[in-house]
């Protein structure tokens, strides 16, 4: 089952800004606006930073934004924060109940 | 506020059936619209979509996993069951719940996982 491809990893001092792709194809990234991208600290659930493309829930600071061009979609942190140090995935929906979601492959941001 | 938690066995047996509850709160899985999914994440490896169970009681399943997986709603009203049949050490794997709503296929809450270990 092929994920979307993400940069392994991906660093910034604090203030600065990261930006994060996260590669599909026209099945999935490219077809649809349903991308969502998560962060997870070590042993913590997934939480929900952006979704639609560029979409922030209630209480997510908006020093993280969204975008999409083409087949591949991006996370930009700005300001980044020691508190930004987390794993960072995106999903896309394929709009098939045979596979609904398609998960990105994991970026491990550093704050320096 | 809406929450998920996964439980089960920590170590299972190869051809053992795995079975794990995800006990969540703060949502109907009876208001239409809302669907209890489950994702798997090897070690190392990237997160798998594993099946899903909507408000209807309608289940589905990735392809390749069907003929040993099962979705079903629990006894109690706020828990949503998986069964994987004849497991092998190639499931080893951080399970997850989560929540989603079909209008917008947003999985908007997670549980933080629970890691099966598949080994003799």
């Amino acid at each position: 089952q092929s994920a979307l491809t993400q940069p392994p990893s991906a660093s910034g001092s604090p203030g600065q800004s990261v930006t994060i792709s996260c590669t599909g194809t026209s099945s999935d990234v490219g077809q649809y606006n349903f991308v969502s991208w998560y962060q997870q600290h070590p042993g913590k659930a997934p939480k929900l930073i952006i979704s639609e493309v560029n979409k922030r829930p209630s209480g997510v600071p908006d020093r993280f934004s969204g975008s999409k061009s083409g087949n591949t979609a991006s996370l930009t942190v700005s300001g980044l924060q020691a508190e930004d140090e987390a794993e960072y995935f995106c999903v896309s929906s394929t709009g098939s109940n045979r596979r609904p979601f398609v998960f990105g492959s994991g970026t491990n941001v550093t704050v320096l | 506020q809406v929450t998920l938690r996964e439980s089960g066995p920590a170590l299972v047996k190869p051809t053992q059936t795995l079975t794990l509850t995800c006990t969540f709160s703060g949502f109907s899985l009876t208001s239409a619209g809302m669907c209890v999914t489950w994702i798997r994440q090897p070690p190392g490896k990237a997160l798998e979509w594993l099946g899903y169970i909507d408000w209807d009681d309608a289940k589905h399943y990735t392809p390749s996993l069907k003929t040993r997986l099962s979705i079903s709603k629990g006894s109690s009203e706020n828990q949503v069951v998986l069964t994987m049949t004849n497991m092998d050490h190639v499931d080893t794997a951080t399970y997850y719940c989560a929540r989603f709503d079909y209008s917008d296929y947003v999985i908007d809450q997670w549980g933080q996982g629970t890691l099966v270990t598949v080994s003799s």
